[in-house]
């Protein structure tokens, strides 16, 4: 079954803080996160594992709560480069296919 | 250099026709897969390929066949063209088929069926 992302879209201004949540209704395995700008291919950017640690690089980092079978997407200070559609991909116990979320769609406005 | 690359980038065809996308990859991974992503922007996986064998099949249309003569390529060939098979269809490669490493993501095909 498809992850759900909340929120589905969301306007911010340059400098705004942003999180993008992804529920599973399936114990998770790992989750990855990817952003896709406007006819272009989806960017990884990057993956938690069950038991990991939290992730992170420059201004845009992860939580993965496996009780709750969800994930967070955290962008601080968004850039106006910020902006696409997020998705985050789930992988189940004994199943390695990607299931993808519904998709958040970020603008970031100057 | 282009990592993960697909032609055509469109395709616009009639309806009942045939019709191949390609893709090619040049970062010596292991594992390639076909994705739909529908109007709604749902992006599915149709095909796994892990060393040229099938892994993979997300009960897509029999009209859908996937062929990799080698590691580095994975093409899809589509009979009998449907209105519904409008989508773009991303061609994506791994370093092994478990979900513990990244995907990259070729630039996709926009297929229109008229």
């Amino acid at each position: 079954q498809q992850p759900v992302q909340s929120p589905q879209a969301v306007i911010l201004r340059e400098g705004e803080d942003a999180v993008i949540n992804c529920s599973s209704s399936k114990a998770l395995y790992s989750v990855h996160w990817y952003r896709q700008k406007h006819g272009e291919a989806p960017v990884f950017l990057m993956i938690l594992l069950k038991g990991g640690e939290q992730k992170g690089h420059d201004k845009i980092s992860a939580s993965f709560n496996e009780k709750k079978q969800q994930s967070s997407l955290y962008l601080t200070a968004s850039q106006l480069s910020y902006s696409g559609t997020y998705f985050c991909g789930t992988a189940n116990f004994g199943n390695e296919k990607l299931t993808f979320g519904t998709g958040t769609r970020l603008t970031i406005i100057p | 250099d282009t990592a993960v690359s697909q032609t055509p980038k469109y395709l616009v065809t009639q309806m009942g026709n045939d019709k191949s996308i390609k893709c090619e990859q040049n970062l010596g991974h292991d594992t390639m897969y076909w994705y739909k992503q529908d109007s709604k922007k749902f992006l599915k996986i149709m095909f796994s390929y892990n060393n040229k064998e099938l892994i993979i099949n997300e009960t897509v249309p029999n009209r859908f066949s996937p062929k990799s003569p080698d590691k580095a390529h994975l093409n899809l060939h589509i009979n009998s063209l449907e209105l519904g098979d409008s989508a773009v269809y991303f061609c994506a490669s791994g370093t092994d088929p478990s979900s513990y490493n990244e995907q990259f993501f070729g630039p996709g095909t926009r297929l229109t069926v008229l």
